[in-house]
């Protein structure tokens, strides 16, 4: 099965920062990849899917890219609204595995 | 709107079932298949499996294979998610979720992103 990984685990950055996640694929999965934020105890929402397509009514802050095995999230400019978890999720095919997630917060 | 209402929470004792259901409302439901996640308390979001609602077919996480049962009813736009043999560590917020995917001319399914989610439903097991 396709492992997925991300880094950093957490990080914490100032309001207005850009802020860039990396999610890698074991395999190749070309852009079969979508990104979720998950704000504390709420449901997870879909950001991005096919690895760059942002969903509509996302602010255009976020944005996506990578093709392959390696993936990027990035928030241009960090709001306190945007304090989550992201997770990153392949679905190319079953198993459909999600990243371990990474945990943003504000300085 | 698409909607996906999840049944409420559940307390079991170890080595019981539990039935979680999600009723599908706003769109065709034999269109787009249906997953479901788990998410344990502080952890991570964990696939389970996935089931057709056209013809039923599933797909399981190799983790729950021989524990977890998915099923639909057409009747009622309503999907579920059977967990056997219960114990502690299956704790966690059941969630739903449509897969935005499509067939093709030659009716291939091509799998999607997971969208809308349902509200979760809380299953505690505790002796």
């Amino acid at each position: 099965d396709i492992q997925m990984t991300q880094s950093p685990s957490s990080l914490s950055a100032s309001v207005g920062d850009r802020v860039t996640i990396t999610c890698r694929a074991s395999q190749g999965i070309s852009n079969y990849l979508a990104w979720y934020q998950q704000k504390p105890g709420k449901v997870p929402k879909l950001l991005i899917y096919a690895a760059s397509t942002l969903q509509s009514g996302v602010p255009s802050r976020f944005s996506g890219s990578g093709s392959g095995t390696d993936f990027t999230l990035t928030i241009s400019s960090l709001q306190p609204e945007d304090v989550a978890t992201y997770y990153c999720q392949k679905y190319n095919s079953a198993p459909f595995t999600f990243g371990p997630g990474t945990k943003v917060d504000i300085k | 709107q698409v909607q996906l209402v999840q049944s409420g929470a559940e307390v079991k004792k170890p080595g019981a079932s539990v039935k979680v259901s999600c009723k599908a409302s706003g769109y065709t439901f034999t269109s787009y298949y249906m997953h479901w996640v788990r998410q344990a308390p502080g952890q991570g979001l964990e696939w389970m499996g996935i089931i057709n609602p056209s013809g039923g077919s599933t797909s399981y996480a190799q983790k729950f294979q021989g524990r977890v049962t998915m099923t639909r009813d057409t009747s009622t736009s309503t999907v579920y998610m059977e967990l056997s043999s219960l114990r502690s560590e299956d704790t966690a917020v059941y969630y739903c979720a449509r897969d935005k995917g499509y067939y093709d001319s030659s009716g291939y399914y091509y799998y999607g992103w997971f969208d809308p989610w349902g509200q979760g439903t809380l299953v505690t097991v505790s002796s």
